[in-house]
Protein backbone atom coordinates (compact mmCIF):
# COMPACT_ATOMS: atom_id res chain seq x y z
CA UNK A 1 0.00 0.00 0.00
CA UNK A 2 1.17 3.55 -0.73
CA UNK A 3 1.51 5.94 2.21
CA UNK A 4 1.48 9.62 2.31
CA UNK A 5 2.87 11.66 4.47
CA UNK A 6 2.45 15.20 4.82
CA UNK A 7 4.27 17.75 6.16
CA UNK A 8 4.26 20.44 8.04
CA UNK A 9 1.37 18.93 10.49
CA UNK A 10 0.40 22.91 10.87
CA UNK A 11 1.34 26.13 9.44
CA UNK A 12 1.01 29.16 11.03
CA UNK A 13 1.10 32.17 8.76
CA UNK A 14 -0.52 35.36 8.32
CA UNK A 15 -2.64 36.45 5.06
CA UNK A 16 -0.42 37.74 2.13
CA UNK A 17 2.60 35.23 2.88
CA UNK A 18 3.33 32.36 1.31
CA UNK A 19 2.46 28.40 2.04
CA UNK A 20 4.74 25.58 1.05
CA UNK A 21 3.22 22.60 1.83
CA UNK A 22 4.52 18.83 1.52
CA UNK A 23 3.71 15.56 0.24
CA UNK A 24 5.75 12.05 0.45
CA UNK A 25 4.75 8.89 -1.41
CA UNK A 26 6.19 5.78 0.02
CA UNK A 27 6.62 4.97 -3.37
CA UNK A 28 6.73 6.39 -7.04
CA UNK A 29 3.22 7.75 -7.78
CA UNK A 30 4.27 9.52 -11.16
CA UNK A 31 2.13 12.53 -11.26
CA UNK A 32 -0.95 10.81 -9.67
CA UNK A 33 -1.63 13.11 -6.96
CA UNK A 34 -3.89 15.65 -6.42
CA UNK A 35 -4.82 18.23 -3.37
CA UNK A 36 -7.82 19.04 -1.81
CA UNK A 37 -8.99 21.73 0.65
CA UNK A 38 -10.91 20.97 3.76
CA UNK A 39 -13.43 23.56 5.57
CA UNK A 40 -14.60 23.07 8.62
CA UNK A 41 -18.07 21.52 8.34
CA UNK A 42 -17.56 21.22 4.21
CA UNK A 43 -16.77 17.87 2.14
CA UNK A 44 -13.23 18.72 0.62
CA UNK A 45 -12.46 20.88 -2.78
CA UNK A 46 -9.90 19.42 -5.57
CA UNK A 47 -7.56 22.07 -5.97
CA UNK A 48 -4.97 20.50 -7.61
CA UNK A 49 -5.32 17.24 -9.97
CA UNK A 50 -2.35 15.11 -11.96
CA UNK A 51 0.20 17.35 -9.92
CA UNK A 52 0.30 20.44 -11.05
CA UNK A 53 -3.04 20.99 -12.92
CA UNK A 54 -5.68 23.34 -11.16
CA UNK A 55 -9.51 22.01 -10.91
CA UNK A 56 -11.92 23.67 -12.37
CA UNK A 57 -12.64 27.57 -10.96
CA UNK A 58 -9.48 27.31 -8.32
CA UNK A 59 -7.42 30.53 -8.57
CA UNK A 60 -3.91 30.96 -9.50
CA UNK A 61 -2.16 31.53 -6.38
CA UNK A 62 -3.08 27.79 -6.39
CA UNK A 63 0.07 25.86 -7.81
CA UNK A 64 1.48 22.54 -7.52
CA UNK A 65 4.61 20.42 -8.96
CA UNK A 66 6.39 17.23 -7.94
CA UNK A 67 6.70 13.80 -9.54
CA UNK A 68 7.84 10.86 -7.88
CA UNK A 69 7.88 10.63 -4.78
CA UNK A 70 7.84 14.44 -3.45
CA UNK A 71 5.18 16.77 -4.25
CA UNK A 72 4.42 20.44 -2.98
CA UNK A 73 1.14 22.72 -2.77
CA UNK A 74 1.79 26.41 -2.54
CA UNK A 75 -0.21 29.64 -2.29
CA UNK A 76 1.69 32.63 -2.99
CA UNK A 77 -0.16 34.77 -0.85
CA UNK A 78 -2.66 33.77 1.72
CA UNK A 79 -6.41 34.99 1.48
CA UNK A 80 -8.61 35.28 4.84
CA UNK A 81 -10.86 32.10 2.94
CA UNK A 82 -7.89 29.84 2.38
CA UNK A 83 -7.12 28.96 6.41
CA UNK A 84 -7.90 25.19 5.76
CA UNK A 85 -6.55 22.12 5.94
CA UNK A 86 -5.08 20.52 2.54
CA UNK A 87 -5.00 16.84 2.12
CA UNK A 88 -2.95 15.14 -0.61
CA UNK A 89 -4.07 12.09 -2.57
CA UNK A 90 -2.52 9.73 -4.62
CA UNK A 91 -4.23 7.66 -7.17
CA UNK A 92 -2.76 4.17 -8.31
CA UNK A 93 -3.73 2.08 -11.46
CA UNK A 94 -3.45 -1.24 -9.77
CA UNK A 95 -5.70 -2.60 -6.63
CA UNK A 96 -5.45 -3.53 -3.95
CA UNK A 97 -4.99 -0.17 -2.64
CA UNK A 98 -6.43 1.99 -5.67
CA UNK A 99 -6.83 5.69 -3.94
CA UNK A 100 -5.05 6.63 -0.51
CA UNK A 101 -4.89 10.15 1.15
CA UNK A 102 -2.00 12.04 3.18
CA UNK A 103 -2.73 12.47 7.27
CA UNK A 104 -3.28 16.46 6.14
CA UNK A 105 -1.88 19.82 6.96
CA UNK A 106 -3.36 22.54 8.65
CA UNK A 107 -2.59 26.13 7.67
CA UNK A 108 -4.01 28.79 10.21
CA UNK A 109 -3.91 31.92 11.27
CA UNK A 110 -0.38 33.38 12.76
CA UNK B 1 -23.25 21.43 -12.44
CA UNK B 2 -23.39 17.64 -10.60
CA UNK B 3 -25.09 17.64 -7.11
CA UNK B 4 -24.73 14.71 -5.22
CA UNK B 5 -26.65 14.01 -1.71
CA UNK B 6 -26.14 10.93 0.99
CA UNK B 7 -28.54 10.02 2.75
CA UNK B 8 -29.94 7.39 5.15
CA UNK B 9 -30.14 6.35 9.03
CA UNK B 10 -27.40 8.69 11.23
CA UNK B 11 -27.74 6.12 13.86
CA UNK B 12 -27.03 2.64 13.48
CA UNK B 13 -26.44 -0.23 16.29
CA UNK B 14 -22.94 -2.55 16.07
CA UNK B 15 -22.99 -5.47 14.59
CA UNK B 16 -25.90 -4.03 12.25
CA UNK B 17 -25.71 -2.75 8.91
CA UNK B 18 -25.23 0.79 7.68
CA UNK B 19 -27.14 1.72 4.98
CA UNK B 20 -26.65 4.97 2.89
CA UNK B 21 -27.68 6.27 -0.44
CA UNK B 22 -26.14 8.63 -2.69
CA UNK B 23 -28.29 10.63 -4.95
CA UNK B 24 -26.95 12.67 -8.02
CA UNK B 25 -28.60 15.26 -10.25
CA UNK B 26 -27.86 17.57 -12.75
CA UNK B 27 -26.72 14.52 -14.74
CA UNK B 28 -26.77 10.96 -15.33
CA UNK B 29 -25.02 8.63 -13.31
CA UNK B 30 -25.11 6.65 -16.40
CA UNK B 31 -23.12 9.67 -18.63
CA UNK B 32 -19.73 9.92 -19.02
CA UNK B 33 -16.45 7.40 -17.91
CA UNK B 34 -17.07 8.47 -14.36
CA UNK B 35 -16.27 5.97 -11.29
CA UNK B 36 -18.66 6.77 -8.13
CA UNK B 37 -17.05 6.72 -4.69
CA UNK B 38 -17.75 6.67 -1.30
CA UNK B 39 -15.16 8.24 1.08
CA UNK B 40 -15.34 8.72 5.14
CA UNK B 41 -13.96 10.40 7.75
CA UNK B 42 -13.98 10.22 11.18
CA UNK B 43 -14.47 13.62 13.73
CA UNK B 44 -11.31 15.03 13.98
CA UNK B 45 -9.01 12.80 11.60
CA UNK B 46 -8.53 12.35 7.82
CA UNK B 47 -10.14 10.99 5.07
CA UNK B 48 -10.46 6.63 4.22
CA UNK B 49 -11.54 5.90 0.63
CA UNK B 50 -14.07 3.04 0.96
CA UNK B 51 -14.70 2.11 -2.59
CA UNK B 52 -15.66 3.02 -5.92
CA UNK B 53 -18.33 1.63 -8.85
CA UNK B 54 -18.63 1.89 -12.29
CA UNK B 55 -22.01 2.38 -13.83
CA UNK B 56 -21.47 -1.27 -15.24
CA UNK B 57 -21.40 -2.53 -11.64
CA UNK B 58 -17.75 -2.96 -11.56
CA UNK B 59 -16.48 -2.35 -7.91
CA UNK B 60 -12.97 -2.04 -6.13
CA UNK B 61 -12.83 -1.83 -2.33
CA UNK B 62 -10.43 -0.95 0.27
CA UNK B 63 -8.68 -4.10 1.28
CA UNK B 64 -9.38 -2.78 4.90
CA UNK B 65 -12.72 -3.02 4.49
CA UNK B 66 -13.72 -4.95 2.07
CA UNK B 67 -14.87 -7.90 3.60
CA UNK B 68 -17.92 -5.81 5.23
CA UNK B 69 -18.65 -3.53 2.18
CA UNK B 70 -21.05 -3.64 -0.85
CA UNK B 71 -21.15 -0.79 -3.24
CA UNK B 72 -24.20 -0.68 -5.71
CA UNK B 73 -25.74 0.80 -8.55
CA UNK B 74 -29.24 1.83 -9.69
CA UNK B 75 -28.89 3.96 -12.96
CA UNK B 76 -32.74 4.07 -13.45
CA UNK B 77 -32.61 6.33 -9.93
CA UNK B 78 -29.40 8.25 -10.87
CA UNK B 79 -28.14 6.98 -7.32
CA UNK B 80 -25.62 4.30 -5.97
CA UNK B 81 -25.24 2.67 -2.45
CA UNK B 82 -23.16 1.70 0.33
CA UNK B 83 -23.41 -1.67 2.74
CA UNK B 84 -20.82 -1.89 5.79
CA UNK B 85 -21.94 -4.60 7.65
CA UNK B 86 -20.88 -5.39 11.02
CA UNK B 87 -20.39 -2.14 12.51
CA UNK B 88 -18.30 -0.86 15.22
CA UNK B 89 -17.77 2.52 17.07
CA UNK B 90 -14.81 2.62 15.12
CA UNK B 91 -17.40 2.91 12.01
CA UNK B 92 -18.59 6.12 13.33
CA UNK B 93 -17.57 8.90 10.89
CA UNK B 94 -18.95 11.45 8.44
CA UNK B 95 -19.82 9.53 5.49
CA UNK B 96 -19.11 11.50 2.16
CA UNK B 97 -20.03 9.94 -1.77
CA UNK B 98 -18.05 11.97 -4.54
CA UNK B 99 -17.17 11.34 -8.31
CA UNK B 100 -14.47 9.86 -9.75
CA UNK B 101 -12.86 11.79 -12.34
CA UNK B 102 -9.46 9.95 -13.73
CA UNK B 103 -8.38 9.15 -10.25
CA UNK B 104 -9.65 12.38 -8.33
CA UNK B 105 -12.41 13.59 -6.60
CA UNK B 106 -13.76 15.97 -8.07
CA UNK B 107 -17.67 16.43 -6.78
CA UNK B 108 -18.73 15.53 -3.81
CA UNK B 109 -21.64 15.36 -1.46
CA UNK B 110 -22.09 17.32 1.86
CA UNK B 111 -21.60 14.82 3.79
CA UNK B 112 -23.69 12.47 6.26
CA UNK B 113 -22.91 11.70 9.92
CA UNK B 114 -23.19 8.10 11.01
CA UNK B 115 -22.93 7.13 14.73
CA UNK B 116 -22.99 3.64 16.07
CA UNK B 117 -23.89 3.42 19.39
CA UNK B 118 -26.80 1.24 21.28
Amino acid sequence: EIVLTQSPATLSLSPGERATLSCRASQSVSSYLAWYQQKPGQAPRLLIYDASNRATGIPARFSGSGSGTDFTLTISSLEPEDFAVYYCQQRSNWPPSLFTFGPGTKVDIK
Amino acid sequence: QVQLQESGPGLVKPSQTLSLTCTVSGGSISSGSYYWSWIRQPAGKGLEWIGRIYTSGSTNYNPSLKSRVTISVDTSKNQFSLKLSSVTAADTAVYYCARVMTGYFDYWGQGTLVTVSS
